[in-house]
């Protein structure tokens, strides 16, 4: 088992540009949640998906911030265009489904970097 | 107000002494308690999960919920050089309705044991 694969691992871009995070999910897992990090806010919950089907997206900061999930072991992050306070790890996790104690199991990130 | 309040430290601590650390919470509907630890560079893996109120005890760990007065807290018993890290409590409502399985994860207390 792989795990939560997510690339790329650190992404530096200029502000304006388009930006795209991956995400793969464990096999057999149906959930999907996208959550960004930084050291004021903390972990905060960006949308998740259940069976492909995106079931919360109130996290999501504005329309800048998109994510689809086109098959059920891939999705992706796009925000366009970036800004500099986008700066953040942004992290990928997978579960079963959608009970808190299936496991979230979380990608090693991806460190976003907009100058 | 943030639905979860953890103190983010940093707490530094001597090998083998007892560790413990806490968050309080404001959202009722909170009925499933966990625990994650974050080494640096990594994403988040569950350590401990709780249901409601009472106590669980899994080697060193152990974790206990007081509902009544919305306090959780996650005990490190002879803590190790390899326990440092940043330890995250969650929280996620009961089954039904769109937020089951919505996590709300605290600040994060960074902790470093050393020897």
């Amino acid at each position: 088992d792989a795990g939560v694969i997510q690339s790329p691992r650190h992404e530096v871009t200029e502000m304006g540009q388009e930006v795209t995070l991956r995400c793969k999910l464990i096999s057999g897992h149906n959930s999907l949640f996208w959550y960004r990090q930084t050291m004021m806010r903390g972990l905060e919950l960006l949308i998740y998906f259940n069976n492909n089907v995106p079931i919360d997206d109130s996290g999501m900061p504005e329309d800048r911030f998109s994510a689809k999930m086109p098959n059920a072991s891939f999705s992706t992050l796009k925000i366009q265009p970036s800004e500099p306070r986008d700066s953040a790890v942004y992290f990928c996790a997978s579960s079963v489904d959608r009970g808190p104690l299936g496991g979230y199991t979380f990608g090693s990130g991806t460190r976003l970097t907009v100058v | 107000q943030k639905e979860v309040e953890q103190d983010p430290g940093p707490l530094s601590v001597p090998e083998g002494a007892i560790v413990s650390l806490n968050c309080t919470y404001s959202n009722s509907a909170f009925q499933y308690f966990m625990w994650y630890r974050q080494y640096s560079r990594k994403g988040p893996e569950l350590l401990m999960y709780t249901y409601s109120s009472g106590n669980k005890e899994d080697g060193r760990f152990t974790a206990q919920v007081d509902k009544s007065s919305k306090y959780i807290s996650l005990f490190i018993r002879d803590s190790q050089p390899s326990d440092s890290a940043t330890y995250l409590c969650a929280m996620a409502p009961g089954a039904g309705g769109t937020s089951y399985g919505k996590l709300t994860f605290g600040q994060g207390t960074i902790l470093t044991v050393h020897p």
